[in-house]
């Protein structure tokens, strides 16, 4: 089945560090660009990240730069979000996803996500 | 960073309705636009992509239109399983942007 399942999400103190994991599986991981969105409670979508197929090239929101990182393992076909300095404002619903090109890019397939709560 | 302006917010309609969403782009975008649902609790799911391509598995009532700037989804017969959450987003910049969401509800 293709599918990609996060985990790693939980509850933080601010200040603190988390990674996030997202695991490939049913397709060529190694083939695709990979994403993160996230969703605040009750709020839309926001992109906060992207690597490309061979993890040479990222590019963050401007709002997690510096403090979140994104990588990916091909051999294991999982993506990663190492998330440090964390605020309040970081509390979300945080969801992978693969980016597809067919006359343009897309987010072919979504995670189911996972809730990260940074909270004291 | 592009910002992506969607309309109406929200929106009541009845089962059998046709709906139109519109969602326009702070500079041409061409055709690198995208639309998907999110239902509560559940992830997004792609609808249209390229503004005007159905996805795979896409009921056909769905269809997407537009370039440039302004972009419309429409649904030409709402079903009780289309009232949920919609987003539109750019793919243009290397930094994807959302509209902020319309939420379609039961009238």
């Amino acid at each position: 089945e293709v599918q990609l399942v996060e985990s790693g999400g939980g509850l933080v103190q601010p200040g603190g560090s988390l990674r996030l994991s997202c695991a490939a599986s049913g397709f060529t991981f190694s083939s695709y660009w990979m994403h993160w969105v996230r969703q605040a409670p009750g709020k839309g979508l926001v992109w906060v990240s992207r690597i490309n197929s061979d993890g040479s090239s990222t590019s963050y929101a401007d709002s997690v730069k510096g403090r979140f990182t994104i990588s990916r393992d091909n051999a294991k076909n999982t993506l990663y979000l190492q998330m440090n300095s964390l605020r309040a404002e970081d509390t979300a619903v945080y969801y992978c996803a693969r980016d597809t090109y067919s006359s343009g890019w897309y987010l072919s397939l979504w995670g189911q996500g996972t809730l990260v709560t940074v909270s004291s | 960073d592009i910002q992506m302006t969607q309309s109406p917010s929200s929106l009541s309609a009845s089962v059998g309705d046709r709906v139109t969403i519109t969602c326009r782009a702070s500079q041409s975008i061409s055709s690198y636009l995208n639309w998907y649902q999110q239902k509560p609790g559940k992830a997004p799911k792609l609808l249209i992509y390229a503004a005007s391509s159905l996805q795979s598995g896409v009921p056909s009532r769905f269809s997407g239109s537009g370039s440039g700037t302004d972009f419309t989804l429409t649904i030409s017969s709402l079903q009780p399983e289309d009232f949920a959450t919609y987003y539109c987003q750019q793919s243009y910049s290397t930094s994807i942007t959302f509209g902020q969401g319309t939420r379609l509800e039961i009238k």
